[in-house]
């Protein structure tokens, strides 16, 4: 069964762009959540999904979005990047949206904003 | 936000030794689970624990759900080099849906 998989793997930005990062769970799961991770502020949730809705959101502004598609992907969004933004981006990926599920990680996407 | 307390921040370590590290709360959670984490890549889950005095383990690693629901601890036995990494807990609030918290991680270094 493949694990999670996050795509780019690498992307180099400029302030003031914006940037789409991809995820695609395991297969059969349909929960996909996205956390931002920096040295200063650790892991923070972004969002989870789940039958292409929003179920959660952290404290994040509305420069960062996401959505779910049918076949359970998702994208991220972050428009007009700030040098803040650069970090390691995770996807996790569970069976559904209750919390008593294990949540698998992909390997990131290392967004660096210059 | 909530934020869990994680201890120690680092361990330096000789090979062979036991290493044991925990995570703190002032709330109430309802899944714990643990994860390693390697430079570069995406956290790796090593045990999730779902009821309340719950001891799981995995080969040398053994991890327990606090009895209150707001601690957990991982203790990693006879330790060797490949062990080194950044060791999270992740925790879930009962009213957060199935958000996890992080800890701050820990760092463990292993010596030859």
């Amino acid at each position: 069964k493949a694990g999670v998989t996050q795509t780019p793997r690498y992307l180099i930005k400029t302030r003031g762009q914006q940037v789409t990062l991809s995820c695609s769970p395991i297969s059969g799961h349909r929960s996909v959540s996205w956390y931002q991770q920096t040295p200063g502020q650790g892991l923070q949730f972004l969002f989870e999904y789940f039958s292409e809705t929003q179920r959660n959101k952290g404290n994040f502004p509305g420069r960062f979005s996401g959505r779910q598609f049918s076949n359970s992907r998702s994208e991220m969004n972050v428009s007009t990047l700030e040098l803040g933004d650069s970090a390691l981006y995770l996807c996790a990926s569970r069976e559904g949206p209750r919390g008593n599920t294990e949540a698998f990680f992909g390997q990131g996407t290392r967004l660096t904003v210059v | 936000g909530q934020q869990l307390n994680q201890s120690p921040q680092s361990m330096f370590i000789q090979e062979g030794e036991d290493v044991s590290m925990n995570c703190t709360s002032s709330s109430i959670f309802n899944t714990w689970l643990w994860y390693k984490q390697d430079p570069g890549e995406g956290p790796v889950l090593l045990i999730a624990l779902y009821k309340a005095g719950e001891l799981t383990s995995n080969g040398r690693l053994t991890a327990q759900f606090g009895i209150t629901r707001k601690d957990s601890f991982l203790n990693i036995s006879a330790s060797i080099p490949s062990d080194v990494g950044i060791y999270f807990c992740a925790g879930q609030i009962e009213t957060s849906g199935s958000r996890l918290t992080f800890g701050e991680g820990t760092q463990l270094t292993v010596n030859p």
